[in-house]
């Protein structure tokens, strides 16, 4: 079964500062993945996705992401924390061989944003 | 559009009470799932479907049933309400596996 590794459960930053979230999978093939962002008291809202196009992956809110299969990593990245972006964030991953369309997430990683 | 539209947003049940949790997509999408939110452990997939008339266990499916008559609707049904299925409840839909999935804004359920 795919299973996604978040590491860190808090990360806290300064406005301005770079935003390095991390995230880990587990397959042999390489899955789709995605970076979804929940703010209090929302639902989950797709913040970017991998689908085997281009390596380096571009989302809103300057958000980015680089898959990289040799670490098995799809790690978040934003240049300049804002402080609306203060969420917390989510890496899940759908499995490309089985049926249908099963989402995975990782437990999360809480960005506080700090003036 | 109105995307994913999940009813209740808050609700409070007694033990061994039961209800149904609605969810609707008016997406056309053929895929939908219900997942469970609990702090520190990310979302769980409680149940999914691939279609109307097709639905499959998830990760934490025990004491949850659902069915899946329509394109559109995909409720979530407790039994017997239990303390330990106090939690947040998301229902999403997609309309394949390349996407990546809408999520309606939640249920927060209590059981007493």
């Amino acid at each position: 079964a795919q299973s996604v590794t978040q590491l860190g459960s808090h990360v806290s930053v300064s406005e301005g500062a770079l935003v390095l979230l991390r995230c880990n999978y587990s397959s042999s093939v390489p899955p789709y993945l995605f970076w979804y962002v929940q703010y209090p008291n929302q639902g989950l809202q797709l913040l970017l996705k991998y689908t085997s196009a281009a390596t380096l992956v571009k989302g809103i809110n300057g958000f980015e992401a680089e898959f990289k299969k040799s670490e098995t990593s799809f790690h978040l990245t934003k240049p300049s924390a804002h402080m609306s972006d203060a969420a917390e964030y989510f890496c899940a991953v759908s499995d490309r061989e089985t049926s249908g369309s099963r989402l995975t997430f990782g437990e999360g990683t809480q960005l506080t944003v700090n003036p | 559009n109105a995307g994913v539209t999940q009813t209740p947003k808050f609700q409070v049940l007694k033990t061994g009470q039961s209800m149904t949790l609605q969810c609707a997509q008016d997406m056309n999408h053929e895929y939908m799932s219900w997942y469970r939110q609990d702090p520190g452990m990310g979302l769980r997939l409680i149940h999914y479907s691939v279609g109307a008339g097709i639905t499959d266990q998830g990760e934490v499916p025990n004491g949850y049933n659902v069915s899946r008559s329509t394109t559109e609707d995909f409720p979530l049904r407790l039994l017997s309400a239990a303390p330990s299925q106090t939690s947040v409840y998301f229902c999403a839909s997609s309309s394949d596996r390349v996407n990546g999935y809408t999520f309606g804004s939640g249920t927060r359920l209590t059981v007493v």
